[in-house]
């Protein structure tokens, strides 16, 4: 699996919009891309995910480039409880079923 | 109640001493996993199990032994714990399909090997 690269710490005022970055260059064509999360203490938690196109869901926005080689996750309005380590992970879809968690980037969300 | 659980959630051992962490999760996932993540560090995978009766090493395999006998379960044992094996121990048990993929995470298991 690709080795991604994130930033160790960001700061973001709350009720705006947290823009994570993530470079995986080295992507190929058939690996995902997938954010976690992690909550002080907690068990990290599924965020998103994609291939190509832009997606998004209830918790977030995950836009990655067209020549795949950075992605970014969009948390809209953030809030205090976003305050967490996010890690972006990319896998192959049919590869061995496990995840490799880098160092994530911790994420602060200021009132 | 669904979900995965952990037991117990905190334990302090000697070093040299057998210890077991267990994990039942109730949706039937075939997946299962075992990390660890020491202070200010992320995640590392010690061992996983593909169903019932297989399991793999992860990054971080030695000292430790798995069995799954039973799909809901998963236990972890630390044949002759050591005080590098402080940390806190993650479980998780895998949701996918063609266009899905989700491991969901047991709360942890703070253990400490004195």
């Amino acid at each position: 699996d690709a080795k991604t690269t994130q930033p160790t710490s960001m700061d973001c005022a709350e009720g705006r919009a947290a823009n994570l970055p993530c470079n995986h260059s080295t992507i190929s064509g058939n690996e995902y891309v997938y954010w976690y999360r992690q909550i002080h203490s907690q068990g990290p938690q599924y965020i998103i995910h994609g291939l190509k196109n832009n997606e998004t869901n209830e918790m977030a926005s995950l836009i990655i480039t067209e020549d795949r080689k950075s992605s970014t996750l969009i948390l809209p309005h953030a809030t205090l409880r976003d305050t967490a380590v996010y890690y972006c992970i990319v896998r192959v879809a049919q590869g061995a079923q496990k995840l490799v968690f880098g160092q994530g980037t911790r994420l602060t969300i200021n009132p | 109640d669904a979900g995965i659980t952990q037991s117990p959630r905190y334990k302090i051992t000697e070093t040299g001493r057998q210890v077991t962490l267990m994990c039942h999760q109730t949706w039937s996932h075939s997946y299962m996993f075992w990390y660890r993540q020491d202070l200010g560090h992320g995640l590392r995978l010690i061992y996983y199990s593909a169903a019932a009766d297989i399991t793999d090493k992860g990054e971080v395999p030695d000292g430790y032994v798995v069995s799954r006998s039973k799909t809901e379960n998963f236990p972890l044992t630390l044949e002759s714990a050591t005080r590098s094996q402080t940390s806190v121990y993650f479980c998780a048990s895998l949701a996918f399909s063609s266009d899905s993929y989700e491991q969901y995470f047991g709360p942890g298991t703070r253990l400490t090997v004195t």
